[in-house]
């Protein structure tokens, strides 16, 4: 989506190293959402955030911390990155109670 | 936290026919959204139901609600090959977290 950029695409990464993704957005959307999408599992909520500095955990936030600085940046933090960690990563916003926006996803690979 | 559960998992038509697929949840359901997703992209917003609400059409999108029954049931008319992709449904149960279903991997052939 145009609104929702993701970076990396791709990674790459070794056990026990920091990663960061990074989410940002143009829409000044108040709420933004990091999932992770497994097969078998669909779509797990990380973390999100409902204004700058202010973030909640997800069912699965075990390993990930994330921050929000700046309205259009949220942060998804990898400590310390573990092969269960290997993933498809999609950052969400929304607006109000209309549907979400995703981005097109990271894809991320712990070797 | 709830997920919702889909079904069929998979879903093998030819083009031209109907394809419905299912959406259950264990709790009580709150704005009801259904998600295409193509391989390798983002989940695309399809339409939303609210609780209220018991139908809801969106071009050839037709969306039931039965909140008795924690369900929601997603038919697409006349489908196409270009309607191949993932569809999920997803409900926030009234709070801020968006909850997703297991999906239901749809193939349209010509």
């Amino acid at each position: 989506d145009a609104g929702i950029t993701q970076s990396p695409r791709h990674k790459v990464t070794e056990t026990g190293t920091p990663v960061t993704l990074r989410c940002h957005q143009t829409e000044n959307h108040r709420y933004m959402y990091w999932y992770r999408q497994d097969p078998g599992h669909g779509l797990r909520l990380i973390h999100y955030s409902y204004g700058v500095k202010d973030t909640d955990k997800g069912e699965v936030s075990d390993g990930y911390s994330v921050s929000r600085s700046k309205t259009e940046d949220f942060l998804l933090t990898l400590e310390s990155a573990t092969s269960s960690q290997t993933s498809v990563y999609f950052c969400a916003t929304r607006l109000g109670d209309y549907g979400y926006t995703f981005g097109s996803g990271t894809r991320l690979t712990v070797v | 936290s709830q997920q919702g559960e889909e079904d069929p998992q998979a879903l093998s038509i030819q083009e031209g026919e109907n394809a419905t697929m299912n959406c259950s949840y264990k709790t009580s359901i709150n704005n009801l959204q259904w998600y295409r997703q193509n391989s390798g992209r983002g989940l695309v917003h399809l339409i939303l139901i609210r609780s209220n609400e018991r139908e809801k059409h969106s071009g050839r999108l037709r969306v039931t609600l039965d909140t008795s029954k924690k369900s929601s049931s997603l038919l697409i008319t006349a489908s196409r090959a270009a309607d191949t992709a993932s569809y999920f449904c997803a409900d926030t149960g009234g709070g801020n977290k968006l909850t997703f279903g297991t999906g239901t991997q749809l193939k349209v052939e010509l």
